[in-house]
């Protein structure tokens, strides 16, 4: 198994553009989750669905679209990029309830200029 | 506000050292993970405690569950420099009628050979 899969892995983007992180899991998780992880911040919840068709707002969603079509795929888009979205971006899964274990992609760092 | 404080937020300490991490809240959790994230990666889970006044060993690693579940600390013995990373806690908490997981904002552990 594959795990938790996100792409691509280091992007860098102009204010105002929009852009797709994408993540994906093969471990038929229905929990998916995004967050991003800010110097001294910690991980904050941006999204995240509890199965195919059921997406809700985490801590800080704004700027950030989502959509669960599939179990597998979770992708959290960015509207119209700011440099304040500067950051690292993690997508995680779980089996089950919120409190169950998070399995974790790499990452995927972005860059706003 | 921060619902999970951890402390410190860095360490350095010199092999062999022990150390203790603490995260705090005034809130009562259902249960409390802890989590370790290496540079590059996402982080990976190291346990859970989901019993007040729970104690759990992973080899040179002791988990506390306070009493009340409002705190947790993390116990490492002799400390190797393969113990370098970021150590995050996680508590499961009801809010607004649906189960949410929180982050602390983690403590950077360097270990020195």
């Amino acid at each position: 198994n594959a795990g938790v899969t996100q792409t691509p892995k280091f992007q860098v983007l102009k204010t105002g553009q929009s852009m797709t992180l994408q993540c994906a899991q093969d471990m038929n998780h229905e929990y998916m989750s995004w967050y991003r992880q800010d110097p001294g911040m910690g991980l904050r919840l941006i999204h995240y669905s509890v199965g195919a068709g059921i997406t809700d707002q985490g801590e800080v969603p704004n700027g950030y679209n989502v959509s669960r079509s599939t179990t597998e795929d979770f992708p959290l888009r960015l509207l119209s990029a700011a440099p304040s979205q500067t950051s690292v971006y993690f997508c995680a899964s779980s089996y089950g309830r919120t409190y169950n274990e998070q399995f974790f992609g790499p990452g995927t760092r972005l860059t706003v200029l | 506000t921060q619902l999970l404080e951890q402390s410190p937020q860095f360490l350095s300490i010199q092999e062999g050292e022990n150390l203790t991490v603490y995260c705090n809240s005034s809130s009562v959790f259902s249960s409390l993970q802890w989590y370790r994230q290496e540079p590059g990666e996402g982080p990976v889970l190291l346990v859970t405690v989901v019993t007040g006044g729970e104690v759990k060993k992973l080899k040179r690693l002791t988990f506390q569950f306070g009493d009340a579940r409002k705190d947790s600390s993390l116990h490492i013995t002799a400390a190797q420099p393969g113990d370098t990373g970021l150590y995050l806690c996680a508590g499961a908490l009801w809010e607004g009628g649906s189960e949410k997981l929180v982050f602390g904002k983690g403590t950077k552990l360097t270990v020195n050979p």
